[in-house]
Order: structure tokens, then C-alpha cells, then sequence
């Protein structure tokens, strides 16, 4: 069973940075590109990074390109991203996806939330 | 605004048909493959339709998806109050260089 589960959403300060870890299993993880994707609250779904299986080909929407960076390691199958100077309009949940490209992607994580106020 | 166009809201009745359209451009639907994605409340997106018009094995058919010059259609049947939810169409735009999706439409069973 394919697996997928964020962590590390919380609250911060503008300005102030979070890390979030994509746990996963139950397929070869080195095979798959894995994207981020954010949903506001009460809003609809905004794609925001993706990483190739082997790591080397990444790409970022401009909304968070030079404050965002999205890694993986294959010894824990984690992708991870690391989200600097962080904005009140950064407020939203988290989802992790295996991408297939192309706007596909199965399955989801659960999500987690990540909050920014002053 | 979304760069994919979609009704903010439909409904029908249980046992009815329902679609949900999804409008774009050249750069988007018009040369790419559409994915359409259910998100129930308070669930992540699930993922409904590929390539237009294939669907993963767990889903049922039902579900249906189409495709036809910068507009792609999502079909649901025999409608089900569990098929109350949010439905969203995504896919790549060659111009921006992003996944794009529509806004979303909320799916009301009567």
C-alpha cells in the first residue's frame, strides 16, 4: 500500500522559517518525481514544487522560487521542503504527492497546516 | 483567479448525471493531458481521471472523463450523497511552465 505522510506544519511568525518532511512507502521512491502542493484556507489547490526521482531536476512556482527547497534522500524515502522567510499568504495545508507529471498525481499525504501570523 | 475555468458549484439529484467543465487555453488543456481530483471535506485530493479519460482501477465508472480542443469534462452517475464534494480539473501549462488548476466545483446531491 502506497503511503504518504506529511509533518511539520505549525505556527510561525513572518519571516520565520518551518521545515516539512514527506514521509513514504510502498513503492520504489527512487522511480517517482514527488511534488508540494498548498491549499489555502477555503481556497482552491496551487502547485508549488517538484523533485525528480534522483533529485537533479527541480523546479518551483515563482509564489515561493528563492524561499522555498524542496530536497529528498533515498535512505529514509523522505522528500522534504524547507520553507524560509515565510509570508502571512503562505498560510495553507501542505500536501505531498507522488507526481507522475502532467498534473497527475496519486496519491496524496494527508496534509499538514502551516500557519503564519504575527 | 484560477487559469482553469470551472463552475463554482452544481448539483443534481441522486441517481442523476452531473459534469463539471473545465475551460483553458492552447497552453494548457488544448496540449496537455487533464487530471480531475475529489476532495471530500476535510480529506486531501484524490485522484479521479488521468489523461483526459483514464481512471485509476479503484474508481468506479461512474466517474468519466473527456476532452475536446481547451475544455475537458468531468461526468459523474447515479449520483450519491457520499459523492458530495469539491472537484478540481489540473494540468501542465507549456507557456508558464507550472501545473495549473481550475478553481473548483462544489458538488451538491440534492
Amino acid at each position: 500500500q502506497v503511503l504518504l505522510v506529511e509533518s511539520g506544519g505549525g505556527l510561525v511568525k513572518p519571516g520565520g522559517s518551518l521545515r516539512l518532511s514527506c514521509a513514504t512507502a510502498g513503492f520504489n521512491f527512487r522511480d517517482y518525481y514527488m511534488s508540494w502542493i498548498r491549499q489555502a484556507p477555503g481556497k482552491g489547490l496551487e502547485w508549488i514544487s517538484y523533485i525528480s526521482g534522483g533529485g537533479s531536476n527541480i523546479y518551483y512556482a515563482d509564489s515561493v522560487k528563492g524561499r522555498f527547497t524542496i530536497s529528498r534522500d533515498k535512505a529514509t524515502n523522505t522528500v522534504y521542503l524547507q520553507m524560509n522567510n515565510l509570508r502571512v499568504d503562505d498560510t495553507a495545508v501542505y500536501y505531498c504527492a507522488r507526481d507522475y507529471l502532467g498534473g497527475r498525481f496519486d496519491p496524496w499525504g494527508q496534509g499538514t497546516l502551516v500557519t503564519v501570523s504575527p | 483567479q484560477s487559469v482553469l475555468t470551472q463552475p463554482p458549484s452544481v448539483s443534481a439529484a441522486p441517481g442523476q448525471k452531473v459534469t463539471i467543465s473545465c475551460s483553458g487555453r492552447d497552453s494548457n488543456i488544448g496540449n496537455n493531458y487533464v487530471s480531475w481530483y475529489q476532495q471530500l471535506p476535510g480529506t486531501a485530493p484524490k485522484l479521479l481521471i488521468y489523461d483526459n479519460d483514464k481512471r485509476p482501477s479503484r474508481i468506479p465508472d461512474r466517474f468519466s472523463g473527456s476532452k475536446s480542443g481547451t475544455s475537458a469534462t468531468l461526468g459523474i452517475t447515479g449520483l450519491q450523497t457520499g459523492d458530495e464534494a469539491d472537484y478540481y480539473c489540473g494540468t501542465w501549462d507549456s507557456s508558464l511552465s507550472v501545473v495549473v488548476f481550475g478553481g473548483g466545483t462544489k458538488l451538491t446531491v440534492l
